[in-house]
């Protein structure tokens, strides 16, 4: 079965650092992978999503970007943290092989939650 | 792009009693439309999802139902449960290899014993 991993859980750093959150999909390959990011009491916003090694889609223009260095492997990065980039931040993956389901049916990582100050 | 609003923001109710939320798509080619539960400080989980080609899906006490033409779907709850508490959230996508989904907002769902 597929399994999904997020690292650190929680991180706590400084206004300016940098940052990188990693995740890695098990059971499966080829996957669509997503990082979302989720305010305090808030909805899900979709920041990257990608279709393979090295294929990135950004939704949002920000700070932060993501990689695709293997098959199952997607990092979330940041050079300078702002403020506002604190949140629940949670990778997700859908499709991949084999097919056990839909291509559009996401499946969510346990999140990593960051408080920047 | 699709814009999908979810309605109520919070909900509460006897346990026992049924919930209903309610959410409309604006893109008439969106064909999967997903709900997640969130519980508190963690992951969404999948509960239930429905494709265009069918009206109406059941699982045990949960059900959704979509109406194609009007562009809305909705979550149906019977038999509430304390444990039914949590954040829930509808999304709609289109199948076009890589399905990005688009969230709404959320709903609270509050069950009280």
């Amino acid at each position: 079965s597929q399994t999904i991993h997020q690292w650190p859980a929680t991180l706590v750093q400084p206004v300016g650092s940098p940052l990188s959150l990693e995740c890695t999909v098990e059971g499966t390959s080829n996957p669509n992978l997503y990082w979302y990011r989720q305010a305090a009491g808030r909805g899900l916003q979709l920041l990257f999503y990608s279709v393979g090694i090295g294929q990135i889609s950004s939704e949002v223009p920000q700070n932060l970007s993501a990689s695709r260095p293997q098959d199952r492997q997607f990092i979330l990065s940041s050079k300078k943290l702002l403020l506002s980039d604190s949140g629940f931040y949670l990778c997700a993956w859908s499709g991949g092989l084999p097919s056990t389901s839909g291509v559009e049916t996401q499946y969510f990582g346990p999140g990593t939650r960051l408080l920047v100050l | 792009g699709e814009n999908v609003e979810q309605h109520p923001s919070t909900l509460s109710v006897q346990e026992g009693d049924s919930a209903v939320i309610k959410c409309t798509y604006s893109d008439s080619a969106s064909n999967y439309f997903p709900w997640y539960k969130q519980e508190l400080g963690k992951r969404p989980q999948l509960i239930i999802d429905i494709r265009s080609n069918v009206g109406e899906k059941k699982d045990q006490r949960i059900a959704v139902t979509l109406n194609k033409t009007a562009k809305h779907f909705s979550l149906h709850i019977t038999e509430t449960q304390p444990e039914d508490s949590a954040v829930y959230f509808c999304a709609a996508s289109t199948n076009s290899g890589y399905s990005t989904l688009t969230f709404g907002k959320g709903t609270m769902l509050l069950v009280s014993p």
